[in-house]
């Protein structure tokens, strides 16, 4: 079993629509989780960063974790075009960062 | 905005032969990263350092690879004799400040190495 898994998708929605991105994980020892957006060919960007279980929201991103069933998410409301990338969701126990394969999202006018 | 850079943006090489790929963190953070990312495939850590020390490597992070903090600002990663499957994106990242543990890290914009 990997130790995170991610539809590698395309995922694609039209414009204001709202998305959900997912990742599942095997080992409990992960606390950190992280969500970064990556353009083609650039490096990833932060986008959330939650610690514990709940949900956290910033803008029209929340990001939600839900350790008992090693379950992790990011919605994005409202798309838009500019939000076309590939989410990677990154998570760790401490320091090293074991990365999802990462999902490409299409957000068409 | 402080932000991780990355020289050269793109470095293309013989195999066999050496290269230095090189970053300047953000300032006042402790710690710091290189990860690959094969084309189309996850990016992969490679090794962490922290107070002028390895902290942790991958099994990836060979006796082929060396990393090295030469003054305050600069991080470097050395591939000693470079293969094909090198070839990758290489990322560099930092994280922490002091008296903060946190595993936000920020990532450079990447190094795509060519093995030729």
């Amino acid at each position: 079993q990997k130790e995170v898994e991610q539809d590698p998708g395309p995922l694609s929605v039209p414009e204001g629509a709202i998305v959900s991105l997912n990742c599942t994980y095997s080992n409990s020892a992960f606390q950190y989780f992280m969500w970064y957006r990556q353009y083609s060919r650039k490096g990833p960007e932060l986008l959330m960063y939650t610690y514990s279980s709940g949900n956290k929201e910033d803008g029209r991103f929340t990001a939600q974790v839900d350790k008992s069933s090693k379950y992790i998410s990011l919605f994005i409301r409202d798309s838009q075009p500019s939000d076309s990338a590939t989410y990677l969701c990154a998570m760790s126990g401490f320091q090293k960062l074991v990365f999802g394969t990462g999902t490409r999202l299409l957000v068409s006018p | 905005e402080p932000e991780v850079t990355q020289t050269p943006s793109h470095q293309v090489t013989q195999m066999g032969q050496e290269v230095i790929l090189r970053c300047v963190p953000i300032s006042n953070h402790l710690y710091f990263y290189w990860y690959r990312q094969i084309l189309g495939q996850k990016v992969e850590f490679l090794v962490s350092f922290y107070n002028n020390e390895i902290s942790e490597k991958s099994e990836i992070f060979d006796d082929q690879f060396s990393v090295e903090r030469p003054d305050g600002s600069n991080f470097t990663l050395k591939i000693r004799s470079t293969k094909l499957e090198d070839s990758a994106m290489y990322f560099c990242a930092s994280s922490g400040y002091a008296g903060q543990v946190t595993d936000t890290q920020y990532f450079g914009p990447g190094t795509r190495l060519t093995v030729l």
